[in-house]
């Protein structure tokens, strides 16, 4: 599978409840998105890492919501003490590097429902 | 402050037909603009982009677009419309001045393609 993964493609959970989304991307693409797609919007920017650090994590809407890249491969999105309003597909993207003008690639999202 | 807006939600053609998605954007700097499209359960894909250079950009699927510095416009632009085009289009532009990649993205314009 040359492209980005993200597991589960589903996770439904209770509200208050801890998560964790997984994101593969592609090998060698040193940067690596987050972004939340609610119904019927465009995706928003979440954090964005280079390597191992996360560069910019001012798209986390608060302190319920980290992520992390130990390896400068794999990432995790942790979303602690979820609620409904969480409730959205977190889509992952990896580039090649951090740049304006690189493409990046898309996993399928993970749709997270929060009852 | 930088934005992209999609003029229209939804829009529906006949197949054979023209097909035009509007995008109109607010920068402080040149911009980069990218179109992206996701089919139903799919992650998003690249359509086209512009960086520099040729202001008429072609991309995949016979799809091409110009940029407009003097409109602020990105029009996505496909002469004849497929069954296979049915989907949800995307315009987008990186962040800021600082070159690190986050997109903002547009509402999305959701495209029928009617035989």
């Amino acid at each position: 599978g040359a492209g980005v993964s993200q597991t589960p493609s589903n996770k439904v959970t209770e509200k208050g409840k801890y998560v964790e989304l997984r994101c593969d991307p592609i090998s060698g693409h040193t940067a690596l998105y987050w972004y939340r797609q609610s119904l019927g919007q465009g995706p928003e920017f979440l954090i964005y890492f280079q390597g191992t650090g996360a560069a910019d994590d001012s798209g986390l809407p608060n302190d319920r919501f980290f992520a992390v890249r130990p390896e400068g491969s794999v990432s995790t999105l942790k979303i602690q003490r979820t609620e409904r309003g969480d409730s959205a597909v977190y889509l992952c993207a990896s580039s090649l590097y951090a740049s304006g003008p690189n493409e990046q690639f898309f996993g399928p999202g993970t749709r997270l429902t929060v009852l | 402050a930088q934005s992209v807006t999609q003029l229209g939600s939804h829009v529906s053609v006949s197949e054979g037909a023209l097909v035009l998605l509007r995008c109109n954007y607010s920068s402080s700097v040149p911009p980069y603009l990218f179109w992206y499209v996701q089919y139903p359960n799919q992650g998003l894909q690249l359509l086209l982009k512009y960086t520099t250079g040729a202001t008429l950009v072609k991309g995949i699927n016979g799809f091409e677009a110009e940029f407009k510095k003097s409109e602020t416009s990105f029009h996505l632009t496909k002469p004849s419309a497929h069954m296979s085009d049915a989907a949800e289009y995307f315009c987008a532009l990186p962040y800021g001045s600082s070159n690190t990649g986050k997109l903002i993205f547009g509402q999305g314009t959701t495209l029928q393609v009617k035989p």
